[in-house]
């Protein structure tokens, strides 16, 4: 079955870099995920990269994925406080996605 | 435009009995997926409907939980008799039935059993 693993918690100052960090186990994974969870509400989508690219930019995300090592990152440039929530990486195996637990990222002045 | 649509957001009710959580999904969207979120184990995906035919319910956990979609608008997850340990965040989401296409969730229905 599938396996995806990730940091459970991320302190970061406003204004700095956050990078998450996600390992999956499957290799046929097709597209890989990262959503945001803010307190109370649902999964919002937040970008995704198709298996056979490297990295994917949008705006201020940047995803990096190493298929050979089978890792996913997330990097957000200029963390505001806004950006404090959980993320979740995601992997998707024909129509069904296995989520990690989720990074907590909590931004601070 | 509408995204998914969960209804009630919160319930609280006592063990042992029945409990209905509602989805709508995203217009146009053939896929639908009921997951479970708890601290203990994360996000679990229960079952998904295409075209509002159940596809995989091997996350079910039990015969108490039962999920209908009786047409490409509505879904329902229904557990009966409830426990505490169903006490849980219920997400719905759906997606179209491309490859490229990802998930869209909903605000989830926080569910407590007394």
């Amino acid at each position: 079955g599938e396996d995806v693993e990730q940091s459970l918690f991320l302190s970061v100052r406003e204004g700095d870099s956050s990078v998450i960090n996600c390992t999956y186990t499957d290799s046929s994974s097709t597209y890989l995920y990262w959503y945001k969870q803010e307190p109370g509400a649902g999964l919002q989508l937040l970008t995704y990269i198709f298996s056979n690219m490297d990295m994917k930019q949008d705006q201020r995300l940047t995803v990096l994925l190493n298929k050979k090592d089978k890792h996913l990152s997330l990097r957000i440039a200029d963390t505001q406080t806004g950006d404090s929530a959980i993320y979740f990486c995601a992997e998707r195996d024909d129509y069904k996605l296995s989520f990690g637990a989720g990074t907590t990222v909590t931004v601070r002045a | 435009d509408a995204g998914v649509i969960q209804s009630p957001r919160h319930e609280v009710t006592e063990m042992g009995q029945e409990v209905t959580l509602r989805c709508k999904p995203i217009s146009g969207h053939d896929y639908l997926f009921w997951y479970r979120q708890t601290m203990m184990r994360g996000l679990e995906l229960l079952i998904y409907f295409n075209n509002n035919v159940p596809i995989d319910d091997s996350g079910m956990p039990e015969d108490r939980f039962s999920a209908k979609m009786p047409n490409a608008s509505f879904s329902t997850l229904k557990i009966q008799p409830s426990e505490p340990r169903d006490s849980a965040v219920y997400f719905c989401a759906s997606s179209m039935g491309q490859p490229n296409q990802p998930q869209h969730f909903g605000d989830g229905t926080r569910l407590s059993i007394l």
